[in-house]
């Protein structure tokens, strides 16, 4: 059964640095990853999509890569604002079955 | 453009009162979604939809049911409400199954006391 955690769950930085986010998955085996934003009371937004044939996706500031045999992606944001403060959440899915997700990371970017 | 449309955006039920969950979606996705969200958890999903007709449980169904009469459209009902239930309840849509993106709605936020 796939499983997948994100650490850390909080994270806190200033303005205009570099962060990445991680996200883990149990099984190798997925068709492909997908990543969300999700903003207070708020649903979640799709922000990139990796097939697992690609290694990486960008859109705009933001990179994931996807690594199938460490079970890793990450979501790269590169020169952070205040308004990508958000909760992060990834989610995993295998051919056949449905997305399993992450419990998120919580971001808050610092003026 | 709407894309999904929940309601109600939050409510209050009593122990062992009933109420069904609004989904609407104006994409004319097949595939649709009822997941559960509660605090520090990831999303679990509770039922989901291939087409009109066409329903199957997910993770967690106990206590739910759906039904999906058009592609717009895909409610959630919940019998006899259990402080158990007490959640946020997302519905989602995708035009594919899992190659797609999925599109939430903004979620109810439901109390059982």
């Amino acid at each position: 059964k796939q499983e997948v955690t994100q650490i850390p769950a909080a994270l806190s930085v200033p303005e205009g640095e570099n962060l990445v986010l991680n996200c883990s998955f149990t099984d190798s085996a997925i068709y492909n990853l997908q990543w969300f934003r999700q903003d207070p009371g708020k649903g979640l937004t799709s922000l990139l999509l990796i097939q697992s044939s690609q290694r990486e996706q960008t859109s705009g500031r933001l990179n994931a890569s996807l690594d199938k045999s460490s079970g890793r992606s990450t979501l790269y944001i590169a020169a952070s604002q205040p308004g990508d403060s958000a909760t992060y959440l990834c989610a995993a899915y295998n051919y056949g079955q449905n997305f399993v997700f992450g419990p998120g990371t919580r971001l808050s970017v610092l003026p | 453009n709407a894309g999904v449309t929940q309601t109600p955006k939050f409510r209050i039920l009593k122990i062992g009162q009933s109420m069904t969950l609004q989904c609407t979606q104006d994409m004319n996705h097949n595939y649709m979604y009822w997941y559960r969200q509660d605090p520090g958890m990831g999303l679990k999903l509770i039922y989901y939809s291939v087409g009109a007709g066409i329903t199957d449980k997910g993770e967690v169904p106990n206590g739910y049911n759906v039904s999906r009469s058009t592609t717009e459209d895909f409610p959630l009902r919940l019998e006899l409400a259990a402080p158990s239930q007490t959640s946020v309840y997302f519905c989602a849509s995708s035009p594919g199954q899992g190659n797609s993106p999925l599109h939430f709605g903004n979620g109810t936020r439901l109390t059982v006391t």
